[in-house]
């Protein structure tokens, strides 16, 4: 079965420093990664993902993330956070082959910029 | 637009009386589903469907029915609610391909006393 964790229930930043939101996944073969961002009383939004080939993937609103297979992480990161990136994020991860097209999710990162 | 559309998007009312969420996208995915979130235990998925008439259990079933007569609608039905179904519920929908993404609707937020 696949899972993920993301140990930490929120992350605190000042506006203009560089800001990290750690995810670690357990999967059988190759893994399937994405991350999205939950705005109050909104949906989740898809931010960016991982699907093969280059480690470090870019997304929306200057957001990235880098692939460690060996450490089995997929973190999310930005240089510079703004207040407005403040908002609930989420990990999720399903096998490439395999299994159900519908992915697991962690519980979740609250990410709070101070300004 | 693109979207996934729920209704209602807030519901009070009493245990066990039967309620429907309605979920209905128009981007002609093969793939829906349904998630509960609750605070500290993030998305739970309850149940999935890979393509009208098939439909299968997620992590936390218990209490909850779908159907998927039509490919655009994926409404989640409890039967007899109970205060332990208090929770927010997101409907989500997916193109085949297990690289992409999924298109998440706005949430219900269900309140069973």
């Amino acid at each position: 079965a696949q899972s993920v964790a993301q140990p930490e229930d929120q992350v605190n930043v000042a506006e203009g420093n560089p800001l990290t939101v750690k995810c670690t996944y357990s999967v059988s073969g190759n893994p399937y990664l994405f991350w999205y961002v939950q705005y109050p009383n909104r949906g989740l939004q898809f931010l960016l993902k991982y699907i093969t080939g280059d480690n470090l993937v870019k997304g929306s609103y200057g957001f990235e993330a880098e692939f460690n297979k060996s450490q089995t992480s997929f973190h999310l990161k930005k240089p510079s956070a703004l207040v407005s990136d403040s908002a609930l994020y989420f990990c999720a991860v399903r096998p490439a082959s395999g299994g159900s097209y519908i992915p697991t999710f962690g519980r979740g990162t609250s990410l709070i910029v101070h300004p | 637009e693109a979207q996934v559309t729920q209704n209602p998007r807030y519901l009070i009312t009493v245990t066990g009386k039967k309620l429907t969420v309605t979920c209905s996208q128009n981007m002609n995915h093969e793939y829906m589903s349904w998630y509960r979130q609750d605070p500290g235990l993030g998305l739970r998925q309850i149940y999935y469907s890979m393509n009208v008439e098939v439909t299968d259990k997620g992590d936390v079933p218990e209490g909850y029915k779908v159907s998927r007569k039509e490919k655009r609608n994926f409404p989640l039905i409890l039967e007899s609610p109970s205060p332990n179904q208090t929770s927010l519920y997101f409907c989500a929908s997916t193109p085949t391909g297990g690289y992409q993404p999924q298109h998440f609707g706005d949430g219900t937020r269900l309140s069973i006393l």
